[in-house]
């Protein structure tokens, strides 16, 4: 257990409205991630963040963007919801010590845009 | 650039019958492989992963990998499945040394038959 929690879980919203999805995590990691998942695509990478005010692009970051004002939280915004933005949302961290090289995962977000 | 082909969508097998996801990789440059399962409506965990060493890697749940250089596959095997395997694996890719971006593959759906 990462101690990655997620919130909300499940988030019904309509077209052209904001929503802010948050990822906490415990343990004061650096590395944290934003994917969504959608069926056929596995895992695409949104955003991401190495510390502090620290982030970067990943390969579907459009429409999407992310703050971290603090080590353990990482937000994701969705400025004007599509529905196309209909997704799984999943954070995940990496660990600054011990086995630095794997990424795990909070529980997921379930976002609906009508 | 590196990919992840997972060349199964789904495999049906049946209960206490062996299994081998199948995942073949592109990349210049030495990886880390990483297979990860996720159950129905949950988040993504850890099976196993290859960083360097025995070629042979065994995860939790009874699954073990082959990392397979020449190849360029990293395969998925257990010899009896049980009904609780029923889930979907990914497959994963990330670079030695470098600080960001895990690359999935689409996932492969285990169907259990009883």
């Amino acid at each position: 257990d990462a101690g990655i929690t997620q919130s909300p879980r499940h988030k019904v919203t309509e077209t052209g409205t904001p929503v802010t999805l948050r990822c906490h995590q415990t343990e004061n990691h650096r590395y944290m991630y934003w994917y969504r998942q959608d069926p056929g695509h596995g895992l695409r990478l949104i955003h991401y963040s190495y510390g502090v005010k620290d982030t970067d692009k990943g390969e579907v970051s459009d429409g999407y963007s992310v703050s971290r004002s603090k080590t353990e939280d990482f937000l994701l915004t969705l400025e004007s919801a599509t529905s196309s933005q209909t997704s799984v949302y999943f954070c995940a961290i990496r660990r600054d010590r011990g086995d630095t090289d794997t990424q795990y995962f909070g529980p997921g977000t379930r976002l609906t845009v009508l | 650039a590196q990919s992840v082909t997972q060349l199964d969508s789904q495999v049906p097998v049946f209960e206490e019958a062996p299994v081998e996801l199948r995942c073949n990789y592109s990349s210049s440059v030495s990886v880390y492989l990483f297979w990860y399962v996720q159950y129905p409506n949950q988040g993504l965990q850890l099976l196993l992963k290859y960083l360097s060493g025995s070629t042979l890697v065994k995860g939790i749940n009874g699954f073990e990998a082959e990392f397979n250089k020449s190849q360029t596959s990293f395969h998925l095997r257990k010899p009896s499945v049980h009904i609780s395997d029923t889930a979907e694996y990914f497959c994963a890719v990330s670079l030695m040394n470098r600080d960001d971006k895990i690359i999935f593959g689409k996932g492969t759906r285990l169907h259990i038959l009883p």
